[in-house]
């Protein structure tokens, strides 16, 4: 298995700003995946994050919007850019293992005003 | 493209009753299947997972599920729930690529409360 941290928890943050979520994990992983779960709602991928190549985004999601870094094995950023109010969500770091399993860090709870 | 069905938005079990959720997977091979739970306000956690061998998948809390081919089927099942069962359940379906994993892509979940 896999521990993952993320911070912060959760954040209010004001329409228009942009918001940096970061993601920790205790071990070496090559694949890094970023979650979106809205309220009441089930969990959408954003974005796939491997080391040493550029994320892919899936539909609906663009990297003006949601730019990504992986600078390392372990270590991985998501930032939501110009919030607005749509983009309050829960936002969740997972990790992909060789065994093709997924772990995941509690979620980052972002309220925009 | 994958998807994931949990035809059941809520279900509502007493404390000690059988539990049975299910999910419908639509892939074009062998899936990877996966059960997640979700207690309020936390994150997710890997119940069960099916990748090939045995199609009944034992995991963690006494939950249990079946992977069954011909009805593109994943149910999950306990015998007797707890009342700390109650939470939201996502079932997820996965590709396995290179040397790891895909992203997944998960149902809308199912909505499990426990009667006294």
């Amino acid at each position: 298995s896999a521990v993952i941290s993320q911070k912060p928890s959760r954040d209010i943050c004001q329409r228009g700003t942009s918001l940096t979520i970061q993601c920790q994990v205790d071990s070496q992983v090559t694949m890094m995946f970023w979650y979106r779960q809205q309220p009441g709602q089930s969990l959408t991928l954003i974005a796939t994050a491997n080391q040493g190549s550029e994320a892919t985004y899936e539909s609906g999601f663009v990297i003006d919007k949601f730019p990504i870094s992986r600078p390392n094995l372990t270590f991985s950023t998501l930032t939501v850019s110009n919030m607005s109010p749509e983009d309050s969500s829960i936002y969740l770091c997972s990790v992909g293992l060789y065994t093709g399993e997924l772990f995941f860090g509690e979620g980052s709870r972002l309220t925009v005003l | 493209a994958q998807s994931v069905t949990q035809p059941d938005i809520h279900i509502t079990v007493s404390e000690g009753a059988s539990l049975e959720l299910r999910c419908n997977y639509s892939y074009g091979a062998t899936p990877y299947l996966f059960w997640y739970v979700q207690s309020p306000g936390q994150g997710l956690q890997l119940l069960l997972k099916y990748f090939s061998g045995d199609t009944l998948v034992q995991g963690i809390k006494g939950f249990e599920a079946e992977f069954k081919r011909s009805q593109s089927s994943f149910n999950l099942r306990k015998p007797s729930v707890h009342w700390s069962d109650a939470a939201e359940y996502f079932c997820a379906v996965g590709a396995r690529s290179g040397g790891g994993a895909d992203g997944l892509t998960f149902g809308k979940g199912t909505h499990l409360i426990i009667q006294p």
